[in-house]
């Protein structure tokens, strides 16, 4: 069954203080990976799309990064302002509508303190 | 640029009431989606248009209907509304259905009570 992890479920920064967050996958095969960042009573804002073990991508404190079973944000020296909830999607071959084959994980709290 | 707009923002319904949201999108997307967020559970699809005049269902697709009234709206109907409907809706839309290169972008959500 395709599952989409993500751990911790919730991180206490000090700010400046660098970490990761992790999202494992099982699927029937990779098509796309997702993050997202969502804010409190926001929608979830698009952060990076990778597609292959290997592929990174930044912006600005944020590094994504993907291997064949897992994908990880990487943030540095974080702010206050990084404090969000962040969503990893993972989008599966297979299916009769690849629209249909979006699997969410339940995203990664994260709070920096000042 | 509004993007996914999606109405009503919040709303209490009592059981066995039903409703419509409403979302539209100006980014000229062919592909809709109608989410739901609940704690714990992630965001799970519950009806999805590829294109204009096709409607499809998702993983949690029971008590909804849904209207792709033209390419830019996409309404979910609830026709009797139960207290397991209570949750946090969110309308997306994507350039294509997803694919390579094709992102899913988001409207602000519509947080809906049941009582």
């Amino acid at each position: 069954e395709d599952q989409v992890t993500q751990s911790p479920e919730a991180l206490r920064l000090q700010e400046g203080e660098s970490s990761s967050l992790n999202c494992s996958y099982t699927v029937s095969g990779l098509r796309g990976l997702f993050w997202y960042r969502q804010d409190p009573g926001k929608g979830p804002e698009f952060l990076f799309t990778l597609y292959s073990a290997g592929e990174e991508k930044e912006k600005e404190r944020l590094k994504a990064t993907l291997t064949k079973k897992e994908s990880f944000l990487h943030i540095t020296a974080p702010k206050p302002e990084d404090s969000a909830t962040y969503l990893c999607a993972v989008q599966a071959l297979g299916g009769y509508s690849s629209a249909s084959k979006i699997i969410f994980g339940s995203g990664t709290r994260l709070s920096i303190r000042p | 640029n509004a993007g996914v707009t999606q109405t009503p923002k919040f709303q209490v319904l009592k059981t066995g009431q039903s409703m419509t949201l409403q979302c539209a999108q100006d980014m000229n997307h062919n592909s809709m989606y109608w989410y739901r967020q609940d704690p714990g559970m992630g965001l799970r699809l519950i009806y999805y248009s590829a294109s204009e005049g096709t409607t499809d269902k998702g993983e949690v697709p029971n008590g909804y209907n849904v209207s792709r009234l033209n390419k830019r709206e996409f309404s979910l109907r609830l026709e009797s509304a139960a207290p397991s409907q209570t949750s946090v809706y969110f309308c997306a839309s994507s350039p294509q259905g997803v694919g390579s290169g094709n992102t899913i972008y988001f409207g602000e959500g519509s947080w809906l009570t049941v009582v």
